[in-house]
């Protein structure tokens, strides 16, 4: 049971260049979400999801897009990324009845 | 609004001493209360929670949390702690409101270290 799985592990961008982070989750979970943590900051919520088709904004949404076209993917995506975007990103995951979050082992993302 | 406070940036204790790791929430409703974990370069690993029930929580690796309603306080407890304790720790209160049910508001994080 691999649990929530993220892809890469890490990268460097150039800013302005674009990526897509991938999350995988194998419990058949509801909702997802995707974090970014940030020295001091604790965890930010960027965008989630509360099932198939559907996404909402977070915290901090701005220069992200998302998409959940499959109950067990979230994908997170940086259309032009910035230096301020640099930082270890999270995805999590959990069922509607019990609350709890499993989250991801992260990405470490750095934006030169 | 949801929000978690965690009054400390650092706890420092020694092996085998009594640790405690502080948190205050504001919720509307009734709250739904976590714990998490984070080792170095690492995801959050889930310690415990509190839904209703009785107010001492118990969790993995002999961890405790006391809810207090009163003074709207869930803090962290472990009778005797281990040097293998020493990571960061996240409190989260849970929103049960309508569309954004099941999204957590997080602190800031308690770094614990555990000297031998």
């Amino acid at each position: 049971n691999a649990g929530v799985t993220q892809t890469p592990k890490f990268r460097v961008l150039k800013t302005g260049q674009s990526m897509t982070l991938l999350c995988a989750q194998d419990m058949n979970h509801e909702y997802m979400y995707w974090y970014r943590q940030d020295p001091g900051m604790g965890l930010r919520l960027i965008h989630y999801s509360v099932g198939e088709g559907t996404t909402a904004k977070g915290e901090v949404p701005d220069g992200y897009n998302v998409s959940r076209l499959k109950k067990q993917n979230f994908l997170l995506g940086l259309e032009s990324a910035a230096p301020s975007q640099t930082s270890v990103y999270f995805c999590a995951s959990s069922s509607q009845t019990t609350g709890e979050q499993y989250f991801g082992p992260g990405t470490r993302l750095t934006v030169t | 609004a949801q929000s978690v406070a965690q009054p400390e940036d650092q706890v420092n204790v020694a092996e085998g001493n009594p640790l405690t790791v502080k948190c205050t929430y504001s919720v509307s409703g009734n709250p739904y209360l976590f714990w998490y974990v984070q080792y170095p370069n690492r995801g959050l690993q889930f310690l415990l929670k509190y839904i209703t029930g009785d107010n001492l929580v118990k969790g993995s690796y002999g961890f405790e949390a006391e809810f207090n309603k009163s003074q709207t306080s869930f803090h962290l407890k472990k009778p005797s702690a281990l040097v293998s304790d020493s990571a960061l720790y996240f409190c989260a209160v849970r929103d049960g409101r309508g569309s954004t049910l099941g999204r957590l508001y997080f602190g800031r994080g308690t770094q614990l270290t555990v000297w031998p």
